[in-house]
């Protein structure tokens, strides 16, 4: 079992740029989630993966976010735009079964919008 | 309905002491109730949760209360340490959704040897 991992665990981008986060879960859990915290507060609820369908958005993501999980392995959540509020540790989370159960994060990725 | 709200902010305790945080819920339908430890730059790693069927759930140090009536739920670390120094989050979410975790705002714990 080598846990969720996360890439890039930091990015610096400039505002209006692109940037792309890779999560691996692991490798049996079939749900997958994306969580944005932003210093001082906690995780809060992005969007959420059973195998490959996205089956849940937040109103906390706009038309600029975008999230895939093809065939239900890694998942990539894409900001497009990127604007300074978008700053903030992006994390990823994988859990296994059909109720609300333990879900395991990574470390997370860093993103830093100037 | 969907709020799940912490206290304290932050806390300091000294080493052996027991340190208390609190958490409040509004939603009924939530069924699973779990805490998080978070060190700076790291992700949160689950502690120990607890289901509503049960009052009390205790793993090591470290010790779960529900009240199922007053929607309220509290962590309780015995014989505190150093090493535990790291913020707190209280979480919930129910069956009946996706799982997605509603999280409280967080308690900065500060152990003083």
């Amino acid at each position: 079992d080598t846990g969720v991992s996360q890439n890039p665990r930091h990015k610096i981008t400039k505002r209006g740029q692109n940037v792309t986060f890779r999560c691996d879960p692991i490798s049996e859990h079939n749900r997958l989630y994306w969580y944005r915290q932003t210093l001082g507060q906690g995780p809060e609820f992005l969007t959420y993966f059973q195998n490959e369908a996205q089956l849940e958005k937040s109103r906390l993501l706009s038309d600029r976010f975008s999230a895939e999980r093809p065939k239900g392995s890694f998942s990539t959540l894409e900001i497009q735009r990127t604007e300074q509020g978008d700053s903030a540790m992006y994390l990823c989370a994988s859990s296994l079964g059909g109720l609300a159960g333990k879900q395991f994060f990574g470390p997370g990725t860093r993103l830093t919008v100037l | 309905q969907q709020q799940v709200k912490q206290s304290p902010q932050s806390l300091i305790v000294q080493k052996g002491g027991i340190s208390i945080i609190n958490c409040a819920y509004e939603n009924t339908a939530f069924d699973y109730f779990p805490w998080y430890q978070q060190f700076p730059g790291k992700g949160p790693a689950l502690l120990i949760a607890i289901r509503p069927d049960v009052s009390e759930k205790k793993e090591g140090r470290f010790t779960i209360s529900f009240n199922k009536s007053a929607k309220q739920f509290s962590l309780h670390i015995m014989d505190s340490q150093p090493g535990d120094s790291a913020t707190y989050f209280c979480a919930a979410s129910g069956s009946s959704n996706t799982g997605k975790l509603i999280f409280g705002q967080g308690t900065t714990l500060q152990v003083k040897p």
